[in-house]
């Protein structure tokens, strides 16, 4: 069966290092990849688009790598800071017209200062 | 400034009654929009394909009579939780690609409905 995983339920880390989070998948073969950021009680938004054929996407202090052989993106937030503090989703885009994203149960990240 | 609005928020609700959740884009036009529900730290789960003009799409399990979805223009998908009890009580969020100038490729989300069936 189809399945997206994100490694872990809740990360904790200080302020000022690098959050590392994952996203791994099986039976599906996405065109594209996308990251959102979820606040409690609240839409989710979006961050990072990465297309099959790219292997990572930079935004600011974001960064988004594509491993189609692995199945895995990798989401990473250098220089964490307190307000980077919520639930991060991964998503599965297969660009079919009209279709809607698959997501991932999502990571709640803590940044402590 | 937000793209997709939803409303309401919040609802309360007693068992037995309805409630329905508007979804509207703002500046573009959504033929297609999509509901999704979210219980406490799980995953957004679809619920179903809204399309303009024409009838929804349901996921597996989901009740079509329970969640009647209508999408009669371009800006507006409603969600009515028919004789709603406290199952539902949930987190809906609505969303839609962006057409146009908003084209981007990004899942575009309403700020969610929070439903309490008391």
């Amino acid at each position: 069966s189809q399945k997206i995983e994100q490694n872990s339920e809740a990360l904790n880390i200080q302020e000022g290092k690098t959050a590392t989070l994952t996203c791994n998948y099986t039976n599906y073969s996405p065109a594209y990849l996308q990251w959102y950021r979820q606040d409690p009680g609240r839409g989710p938004v979006f961050l990072l688009l990465i297309r099959e054929n790219e292997k990572e996407k930079r935004k600011e202090r974001l960064k988004v790598t594509f491993d189609t052989t692995l199945k895995q993106s990798l989401f990473h937030i250098t220089a964490s800071q307190p307000a980077d503090s919520a639930t991060y989703l991964c998503a599965l885009d297969t660009a079919q017209a009209g279709t809607a994203l698959i997501f991932g149960k999502g990571t709640t990240l803590s940044v402590s200062s | 400034g937000a793209v997709v609005s939803q409303h309401p928020s919040w609802v309360i609700c007693k068992s037995g009654t309805s409630v329905k959740i508007e979804c509207r884009s703002l500046d573009f036009q959504a033929t297609t929009m999509f509901w999704y529900r979210q219980f406490p730290k799980q995953s957004l789960m679809l619920m179903a394909t809204s399309n303009e003009g024409s009838k929804a799409t349901y996921e597996q399990g989901v009740e079509k009579d329970k969640f009647l979805i209508n999408h009669a223009s371009l800006t507006l998908s409603t969600l009515t939780v028919t004789s709603a009890h406290p199952e539902d009580s949930s987190f809906y969020i609505c969303s839609a690609w962006g057409s146009g100038p908003l084209n981007t490729g990004e899942l575009f989300f309403g700020e969610g409905s929070r439903l309490t069936v008391l």
